[in-house]
């Protein structure tokens, strides 16, 4: 059964970058057709989805966040990163991985999520 | 703002069906699949329906989608008090030069 797990500090300042981890178990993050994000849900609100990557390093970002977003994938350890930078009290969130198809099969499974405040 | 438009909230009693709908536009669920997410309180959100209509493994038949135009509907028949969540639909929207994933504002379900 596949399984992800998101990692990384739970708080972070503001002007700093947000550097997460998703490790990935019970499957290869190398499968093909598979494809690997981040997705996002500040407080009370709803999800947005951040980015993914392919296991080649391939990578697909929201517009809206482009500038300040880079995603990593490193096969060897079965793991993707997030790194989003300059972060404000706006990036305060639950952090959510997921594994999906390109266009179909919906985001499945998702990690249990990890709650990023931004503060000083 | 949301690009898929979701009711906020809807109820119904426990045993009865609920509909809830999602509106979109021709650059996202005109033409492409849509999903629908399951959130329970506390929890990370599950998949419920992929590709408009199909149950992934393990999802009751009780919960079923549709789609028509550029609008989708997630059903849920004989409720029961577990089904109280927030429901999320979610699909590709290609408005933008460079497409994104989108997803609704979420559906409360209350269970009376």
């Amino acid at each position: 059964q596949l399984q992800l797990q998101e990692s990384g500090p739970g708080l972070v300042k503001p002007s700093e970058t947000l550097s997460l981890t998703c490790t990935v178990s019970g499957g290869s993050i190398s499968s093909s057709s598979y494809y690997w994000g981040w997705i996002r849900q500040p407080p009370g609100k709803g999800l947005e989805w951040i980015g993914s990557i392919y296991y080649s390093g391939s990578t697909y970002y929201n517009p809206s966040l482009k500038s300040r977003v880079t995603i990593s994938v490193d096969t060897s350890k079965n793991q993707f990163s997030l790194k989003l930078s300059s972060v404000t009290a706006a990036d305060t969130a639950v952090y959510y991985c997921a594994r999906h198809l390109w266009l179909t099969g919906g985001f499945d499974p998702w990690g249990q999520g990890t709650l990023v405040t931004v503060s000083s | 703002q949301s690009v898929l438009t979701q009711p906020p909230s809807v109820s119904a009693a426990p045993g009865q069906k609920v509909t809830i709908s999602c509106s979109g536009s021709s650059s996202n669920i005109g033409n492409n699949y849509v999903s629908w997410y399951q959130q329970l309180p506390g929890t990370a959100p599950k998949l419920l329906i992929y590709d408009n209509n199909k149950r992934p493994s393990g999802i009751p038949d009780r919960f079923s989608g549709s789609k028509s135009g550029t609008s989708a509907t997630l059903g849920i028949t004989g409720l029961q008090t577990g089904d109280e969540a927030d429901y999320y639909c979610g699909t590709w929207d290609s408005s933008l030069s460079a497409g994104r994933w989108v997803f609704g504002g979420g559906t409360k379900l209350t269970v009376l």
